[in-house]
């Protein structure tokens, strides 16, 4: 069982460029997350998803973009890469959306905008 | 919106207690959550509080009191690989979850 998978790992992009975070879970959990880590500020939530087909902004949506087409599957979508969105970004996945289930997290991608 | 404090560091050596403090101010809550990560990993999942009171899980026990919007996380009998980040979480009532900023913990031999 994978678990949570993220692609890529680490990534260096120019400024401008169009670039999407891949998240796929084997858990058939109805939540998805995402997030972003800076040093001195913890996780952010950028959008969630409590169902397939549906999505919701976080904190700090701006720039980015999602989609849940199916429950497997919640990539995050930069339209125009900014050195503002260099950061750890975490996908996470939970069965429900409340109750007692806890947030599974994928090992990260590394972003680096130049 | 959720804000939530918690030391930024702290130390102690193996063997010890360690209690990390986390208060936070929310305009829905739906429970309380504290993590681990270790530097560099994910953060995996400790514990879970909704209700007032003391959850013990083996070395870990985490506390909530939802009048005083205060937790904390105990870490008992301290070893070399608890040095980690802990974080404590807020979820709203849209059950979004927000994150204090996190309190790194290193253990000394």
């Amino acid at each position: 069982i994978a678990g949570i998978t993220q692609a890529p790992t680490s990534q260096i992009l120019a400024a401008g460029r169009r670039m999407t975070l891949r998240c796929t879970q084997d858990m058939r959990h109805n939540a998805m997350y995402w997030y972003r880590q800076d040093l001195g500020l913890g996780l952010r939530l950028i959008h969630y998803s409590n169902t397939a087909g549906t999505t919701g902004k976080g904190e700090v949506p701006d720039g980015y973009s999602v989609s849940r087409a199916n429950t497997d599957d919640f990539p995050l979508t930069l339209a125009s890469a900014v050195p503002s969105q260099t950061s750890v970004y975490f996908c996470a996945s939970s069965p429900l959306a409340g109750g007692y289930n806890e947030q599974f997290f994928g090992p990260g991608t590394r972003l680096t905008v130049l | 919106g959720q804000n939530i404090d918690q030391p930024t560091e702290m130390t102690a050596t193996e063997g010890a207690i360690v209690q990390i403090n986390c208060t936070y101010q929310t305009s829905g809550f739906n429970g309380l959550f504290w993590y681990q990560q270790h530097a560099g990993e994910a953060p995996t999942f400790l514990s879970y509080n909704v209700l007032d009171g003391l959850e013990e899980k083996g070395r870990f026990s985490s506390f909530l009191s939802r009048s005083k919007g205060y937790s904390y996380l105990l870490l008992k009998e301290l070893q070399m690989k608890d040095s980690a980040s802990y974080l404590c979480a807020v979820r709203d009532q849209d059950y979004k979850l927000s994150f204090g900023a996190g309190t790194t913990v290193t253990v000394r031999a």
